[in-house]
C-alpha cells in the first residue's frame, strides 16, 4: 500500500504553546487529506477535510482557529494545534487520498500523533 | 443516535474460535463499506472492504445486507494476532470522507 509518513509520533507540549503535526505522502500525489482525532475508547472523529492548494474544510464543531491546517503541497499537509489546552490532549491521525494509487478512494493513514498538553 | 454503531465488545475468544462482529449505520444512502483493524495506540488499517455479494479474505469473511443496514465480519480459527479493535466503516455517496464506528475489541486468548 501507500506510504503516509506522520510526525512527531509522540509530543508533550505546555498549555497555551502551540504544536506542529506534519503528514507527508511519500510515494504518491495526496490531492485530499484527512485529519482525525481519537479520544480513549472513542471512535475516529473527522476533524476537517483539506484538498490541495484549497481551504479546509471542518465539521461541525471543530474550531478553525484553533486548528489550523495547511495542505500547500501535494505531498504535504500540516495541522497547527494552537494554544493547546490540556482538553485537546488526543491522538491525531491523519489519512490521504489522491492520484498514481491503484485505487484512488482508499484512504491511507499516517503513524499518529499522540499529544500530551501539561 | 450514532451514524455507525458497533459493540464495543470485548469479545473473549480462545484461539481457534469463530467470532462474528456486526455492525449497523443509519444512512441508506451509503455506498463503501469497509473494515479497519485498529492495534492499540495505532494507525487503523483496511482489513477488507465489503460488497454486496460478500466477500472472503482467507479466515476472513465480510458481508453486507443493505436492506437491514448492517454489515459483518466472521473471523474463523481465531489467533492471537488478531487480538486488536475491529473499525467498522461507511462513505456515504457524494461525500468523500469516511464515517468509523466507534470499534469492536477482540481479545484472543490461549
Amino acid at each position: 500500500g501507500a506510504v503516509v509518513s506522520q510526525h512527531p509520533s509522540r509530543v508533550i507540549c505546555k498549555s497555551g504553546t502551540s504544536v506542529k503535526i506534519e503528514c507527508r505522502s511519500l510515494d504518491f500525489q495526496a490531492t485530499t487529506m484527512f485529519w482525525y482525532r481519537q479520544f480513549p475508547k472513542q471512535s475516529l472523529m473527522l476533524m476537517a477535510t483539506s484538498n490541495e492548494g484549497s481551504k479546509a474544510t471542518y465539521e461541525q464543531g471543530v474550531e478553525k482557529d484553533k486548528f489550523l491546517i495547511n495542505h500547500a503541497s501535494l505531498t504535504l499537509s500540516t495541522l497547527t494545534v494552537t494554544s493547546a489546552h490540556p482538553e485537546d490532549s488526543s491522538f491525531y491521525i491523519c489519512s490521504a487520498r489522491g492520484g498514481g494509487l491503484k485505487s484512488p478512494f482508499e484512504a491511507f493513514f499516517g503513524q499518529g500523533t499522540r499529544l500530551t498538553v501539561v | 443516535r450514532k451514524e455507525v454503531e458497533q459493540d464495543p465488545g470485548p469479545f473473549n475468544v480462545p484461539e481457534g474460535a469463530t467470532v462474528a462482529f456486526n455492525c449497523t449505520y443509519s444512512n441508506s444512502a451509503s455506498q463503501s463499506f469497509f473494515w479497519y483493524r485498529q492495534d492499540c495506540r495505532k494507525e487503523p488499517k483496511l482489513l477488507m472492504s465489503v460488497y454486496s455479494s460478500g466477500n472472503e479474505d482467507g479466515r476472513f469473511t465480510a458481508q453486507l445486507n443493505r436492506a437491514s443496514q448492517y454489515i459483518s465480519l466472521l473471523i474463523r480459527d481465531s489467533k492471537l494476532s488478531d487480538s486488536a479493535t475491529y473499525l467498522c466503516v461507511v462513505r456515504n455517496t457524494g461525500f468523500q470522507k469516511l464515517v468509523f464506528g466507534t470499534g469492536t475489541r477482540l481479545l484472543v486468548s490461549p
